[in-house]
């Protein structure tokens, strides 16, 4: 079945600086790549995602690039903020329908003011 | 913006007892699923369900897990048998019904506590 790895599992940042998160995945079938942003306590909210036939989606301050060759799959946070402070899921499925997701561990991002 | 409701917030238990976990999916969603998060660690899959029926489930999802859509409205998780183990937030998600995935959009979820 699928495996998502996600690196690292914490970061640090300096508020206005760059963070970027990793994962890789197992499944060549999969197609599609979400990330979610989870606040303590809240849900896991979905802030982008990118589907195979893209190399990279941007939506203001984040971006999402993948690699289907190396099958990775990267999260860009530019000009971070402390409000950008949570943990960050990657997720993958194991096929093309509507199939559930396999979830990495998670980053938890610091962003120091 | 449309969002999946999940009731209640907290439900607190006694072990061996019987919980009924309600999520109310986006009107048009067809695709639902139940995943649980176990404290500080990651989001786990538990069972997806479309068209009335279960379409995929987990190593987790034993014998002690139903999940029914009684009403056309409520998309129920039930915990026969309650165990320690299984306290836990757990996440109700839905998706759109298109053929390729859709983004799954997930309910504020109902903490689970088993005494």
């Amino acid at each position: 079945g699928e495996n998502v790895e996600q690196h690292p599992s914490t970061l640090s940042v300096q508020e206005g600086d760059s963070a970027v998160i990793k994962c890789t995945y197992s499944d060549s079938a999969s197609n599609y790549f979400p990330w979610y942003k989870q606040e303590l306590g809240k849900r896991p909210q979905l802030i982008i995602d990118i589907r195979s036939n893209v190399g990279e989606k941007k939506d203001q301050r984040i971006a999402v690039t993948l690699n289907k060759t190396a099958k990775h799959f990267s999260l860009h946070i530019t000009e971070t903020q402390p409000e950008d402070s949570a943990v960050y899921f990657c997720a993958a499925p194991p096929s093309s329908g509507n199939t559930p997701l396999v979830f990495g561990k998670g980053t938890r991002l610091s962003v120091i003011a | 913006e449309p969002e999946v409701t999940q009731t209640p917030s907290h439900q607190v238990t006694q072990m061996g007892q019987e919980v009924i976990l309600r999520c109310v999916p986006i009107s048009n969603h067809l695709y639902f699923y139940w995943y649980r998060q176990i404290l500080g660690q990651k989001v786990e899959f538990l069972v997806s369900f479309y068209n009335n029926e279960i379409s995929e489930k987990s190593e987790i999802f034993d014998d002690q897990f139903s999940v029914e859509r009684p009403d056309g409205s409520n998309f129920t998780l039930k915990i026969r048998s309650t165990k320690l183990e299984d306290s836990a937030m757990y996440f109700c998600a839905t998706s759109a019904p298109l053929n390729s995935n859709q983004p799954q959009h997930f309910g504020d979820g109902t903490r689970l506590s088993i005494l």
